[in-house]
């Protein structure tokens, strides 16, 4: 299975942009790659997702490197509430695209 | 906004007791997730399921642990006997099919603690 590597941590001050990284060298072609985030004592939540091209929508941007070996999840300003653990996980394909789980990076917002 | 609900919120029991644990996931939703989260770690997936039937349970300790979906819709976990290392956050989610690109839908979760 597919593995995705994240900084433990990461902090940033509120209303500058936040870069997310993660390296899934292993990922094969046919992977999606997606984030999720979880708030504190709260289920994961869904954040975006792309294959190939980066993506944007209302709560952030994805983009992925040309070999997509690599991603950056992309919070354009960021706010207290968006202190959480960000995960960036494959769809791998067998067993109806399971869903892996890293740690993910705890992002700490200060005002 | 539809939601996936979990029951109950919370549950403390002892060691060799049993417990279960109740999803209801959103309307139409065909896939069910169970997940098992201990504390400062991922997510870990333990079964899924399409429709009524298993299509992963490859991490579900089946020898104390069983799940079902009998009718497609509302979803069962259950721990028999629970162990001490079973204390964590169980999470169901739903999605509305099995892709590589739809995004899951996660309930509150039901947290466990096992004395």
């Amino acid at each position: 299975d597919a593995k995705t590597t994240q900084p433990n941590s990461m902090e940033s001050n509120e209303e500058e942009p936040v870069h997310l990284p993660c390296n899934h060298s292993t990922i094969s072609g046919t992977d999606y790659i997606h984030w999720y985030r979880q708030l504190p004592s709260q289920g994961p939540e869904y954040v975006i997702h792309g294959l190939t091209s980066n993506v944007n929508n209302r709560m952030a941007s994805l983009a992925i490197a040309e070999d997509r070996k690599s991603s950056t999840l992309i919070l354009h300003r960021a706010t207290l509430r968006d202190a959480a653990v960000y995960y960036c996980i494959l769809r791998a394909p067998g067993g109806g695209f399971k869903t892996i789980f890293g740690a993910g990076t705890r992002l700490f917002v200060k005002a | 906004e539809a939601e996936v609900a979990q029951s109950p919120r919370y549950k403390i029991t002892e060691k060799s007791q049993a417990v279960a644990f109740w999803c209801d996931p959103i309307s139409g939703h065909a896939t069910l997730y169970w997940y098992r989260q201990i504390l400062g770690q991922g997510p870990e997936l333990l079964v899924q399921f399409q429709d009524e039937s298993v299509v992963d349970d490859s991490q579900l300790p089946k020898d104390r642990f069983s799940a079902e979906r009998l009718k497609g819709v509302d979803s069962t976990l259950k721990i028999q006997p629970a162990e001490l290392g079973d204390s964590a956050m169980y999470l169901c989610a739903s999605s509305s099919r099995t892709g590589k690109g739809n995004e899951q839908f996660f309930g509150p979760g039901t947290r466990l603690t096992v004395l």
